[in-house]
């Protein structure tokens, strides 16, 4: 069974420019999560969808970050404006039942640096 | 919001010895997961363990909710076992959803 993809797996570019990271959750979950990895915060929630829709996206650093989830099986966050701060591995994860007496599946990560 | 305490914090082993890993939780749990971080990034899932006790080859894991803390068991450990363990729960009186708190891991390394 395919687990959650992500993609691009590596993403370089300089300070300004728009980034756009890309999710498949596994299919028939309805919970997506994006989190995001720093060594000085470790793993920290960004924003959960439920059946599509936006729940919590209290964890959005600012207003350069943006997530969207169009239909069931699709999922983007973008930075526009990129800073060098934003530089991590962010990772998406889904699951069933908005992941309460359920496991969340990790994807690979997308490891991202900005110049 | 809960806070999830990870001990030790480094761990160094030979190759073929046992160990065990903890996690301690400040708050009650309806979900708790144990992960492998691998050298190349990748978050692993090894238990869904919000209560009780697993076991899954050489590892096993129990969550003992009342007392708010799981461990986790490595034996006869490999080179592959390497890496960074992580525990992470969401807080059931928290949020009406999933929200996984993590802990700051444990980085294993296991040499031959």
């Amino acid at each position: 069974d395919a687990g959650v993809i992500q993609s691009p797996r590596h993403e370089v570019t300089e300070m300004g420019q728009e980034v756009t990271l890309r999710c498949k959750p596994i299919s028939g979950h309805n919970s997506l999560f994006w989190y995001r990895q720093t060594m000085m915060r470790g793993l920290e929630l960004l924003i959960y969808f439920n059946n599509n829709v936006p729940i919590d996206d209290s964890g959005m650093p600012e207003d350069r970050f943006s997530a969207k989830m169009p239909n069931a099986s699709f999922s983007t966050l973008k930075i526009q404006p990129s800073e060098p701060r934003d530089s991590a591995v962010y990772f998406c994860a889904s699951s069933l039942g908005g992941g309460l007496g359920q496991p969340q599946h990790f994807g690979d990560g997308t490891r991202l640096s900005i110049l | 919001g809960i806070q999830v305490e990870q001990s030790p914090p480094d761990l160094i082993l030979q190759e073929g010895a046992n160990s065990t890993l903890r996690c301690n939780f400040s708050d009650s749990v309806n979900n708790l997961q144990w992960f492998h971080q691998n050298p190349w990034g990748q978050l692993i899932n090894l238990f869904y363990i919000p209560s009780g006790t697993k076991q899954n080859g050489r590892l096993s894991a129990t969550t003992v909710a009342t007392e708010r803390y799981s461990l986790l068991y490595i034996s006869s450990s490999q080179t592959t076992d390497s890496g960074v363990y992580f525990c992470a729960a969401v807080n059931a009186g928290g949020t009406s959803y999933g929200k996984l708190t993590f802990g700051q891991g444990t980085i294993l390394t296991v040499h031959p």
